[in-house]
């Protein structure tokens, strides 16, 4: 099956830096990538929605200045947490999705996670 | 607006047979997912349905009635290891998934 990377796991960061978050789509073209976000115990929280080679689509909430988004490639989107604070450590995941259907399948592959915690 | 309801948490017993229920409100439907999360992880793709009826897989089926905006998940032979959380999630007409909150599904031996 189609398998997505994300890379790091885990990062403990300082506040006021920044951290980049990479996803990965390791057998298959990702036209769109999706970013969220979950907190315990909660469902999966959209953040974005990003196609390859043009801007990200962000949902209403999320502040794209903060949370920015590249997807240069049909296989890499990055996701970087600007002047991160406490309150942005979560559990960021990405998915991707091929946009080739069969039929109208839009399954979204997920990536492991990755675990941010801002000290 | 758009919404996904499904139970907040559930509890089974091993070896027994457990139906979780899913309703959807969306604006245009294009099939219904069910996702497998254990703690900590991302979630992991357990089925699709489309078209009315049930679609069996091993020790899980899932259901889907789309006049009544209606989904189950039925996982059969209960193992310790089916406990997670389980998501529902709509296609809208955009083909944007639409999540429920998830069912946490805990198992008794």
């Amino acid at each position: 099956g189609a398998v997505v990377s994300q890379h790091p796991s885990r990062v403990i960061c300082k506040s006021g830096t920044s951290v980049k978050i990479e996803c990965r789509s390791l057998d298959f073209q990702a036209t769109t990538m999706f970013w969220y976000r979950q907190f315990p115990k909660k469902s999966l929280m959209l953040m974005a929605t990003s196609n390859e080679g043009s801007k990200a689509t962000y949902e209403q909430g999320v502040e794209k200045d903060k949370f920015l988004i590249n997807h240069a490639s049909l296989t890499l989107s990055t996701l970087t947490v600007t002047s991160a604070h406490p309150e942005d450590s979560s559990f960021y995941i990405c998915s991707a999705r091929s946009g080739a259907t069969s039929g109208d399948f839009y399954e979204q592959y997920f990536g492991p996670g990755t675990r941010l915690t801002v000290t | 607006g758009q919404n996904i309801d499904q139970p907040t948490e559930m509890t089974a017993t091993e070896g027994a047979i457990v139906q979780i229920n899913c309703t959807y409100q969306t604006s245009g439907f294009n099939g219904l997912f069910w996702y497998q999360q254990h703690a900590g992880e991302a979630p992991t793709f357990l089925s699709y349905n489309v078209l009315d009826g049930l679609e069996e897989k091993g020790r899980f089926s899932s259901f889907l009635s789309r006049s009544k905006g209606y989904s189950y998940l039925l996982l059969k032979e209960l193992q310790m290891k089916d406990s997670a959380s389980y998501l529902c999630a709509a296609l809208d007409s955009n083909y944007q998934l639409i999540w429920g909150a998830g069912t946490k599904l805990i198992i008794k031996p």
